[in-house]
């Protein structure tokens, strides 16, 4: 099977700054990864994903890096923003394997401070 | 060009009353999955399914616990016999079957 777990429960930059959430997962075999944010009360919003295939992916204002070699994972959110607060999910999928979704990591709680 | 809905967003059963959980999912996607979610805690699995069929329901409770993604209408989860253990958000998400999963707002239950 999968898990997931994060480095840090709570992150709290300074609004402006850019902030780093990581991840690790332990199957070698995941080939899928996707960062989530969830405001409070709210469902799981789609940030960016990437595939194995890949070490580097940018959107908007966030980029996520791929380390398969050390099965690490990471969001970096640059000039952070007062809406940027929420809690970030990584989630890992094996899409040539089992019928599951994606196994989630608990969360990092990034807080902006003003 | 609505997203995953689900209701209630906001469900109180009593111990021991049933739960009735729906999620429609993005028009056109045929794979739904449900997860739980305790508060301060990351999602868990509980079942996936595809339109009539049951694909994995390996994070669901043997017991109590049921859904249902029927031909016509939305998808169900289904508790029997609440216990206060159950009190939890409940998200749907749904699929093309690749890529990222859309979540829905989800529906807190509460048992009192």
């Amino acid at each position: 099977g999968e898990s997931v777990g994060l480095h840090l429960p709570t992150l709290s930059v300074q609004e402006g700054d850019n902030s780093i959430i990581n991840c690790a997962y332990s199957n070698s075999a995941s080939d899928y990864f996707i960062w989530y944010k969830q405001e409070s009360g709210k469902g799981p919003q789609f940030i960016i994903d990437i595939r194995s295939n890949m070490d580097k992916r940018q959107g908007q204002r966030v980029t996520v890096l791929l380390n398969k070699t050390v099965k690490h994972l990471s969001l970096q959110i640059a000039a952070t923003q007062p809406g940027d607060s929420a809690v970030y999910f990584c989630a890992v999928m094996y899409s040539g394997g089992g019928a599951d979704g994606l196994t989630f990591g608990k969360g990092t709680h990034l807080i902006i401070q003003p | 060009n609505a997203g995953v809905m689900q209701n209630p967003r906001h469900l109180v059963r009593r111990r021991g009353q049933e739960a009735r959980l729906r999620c429609s999912p993005v028009k056109g996607h045929s794979h739904v999955y449900w997860y739980r979610q305790l508060p301060e805690e990351g999602l868990k699995f509980m079942v996936y399914l595809q339109k009539e069929n049951i694909i994995d329901e390996s994070g669901m409770p043997k017991e109590r616990f049921s859904a249902e993604f029927p031909k016509e209408g939305p998808s169900i989860l289904r508790i029997q016999q609440v216990v206060r253990g159950d009190s939890a958000a409940y998200f749907c998400a749904s699929s093309l079957g690749q890529g990222a999963l859309n979540f829905g707002p989800g529906t807190r239950l509460t048992v009192t």
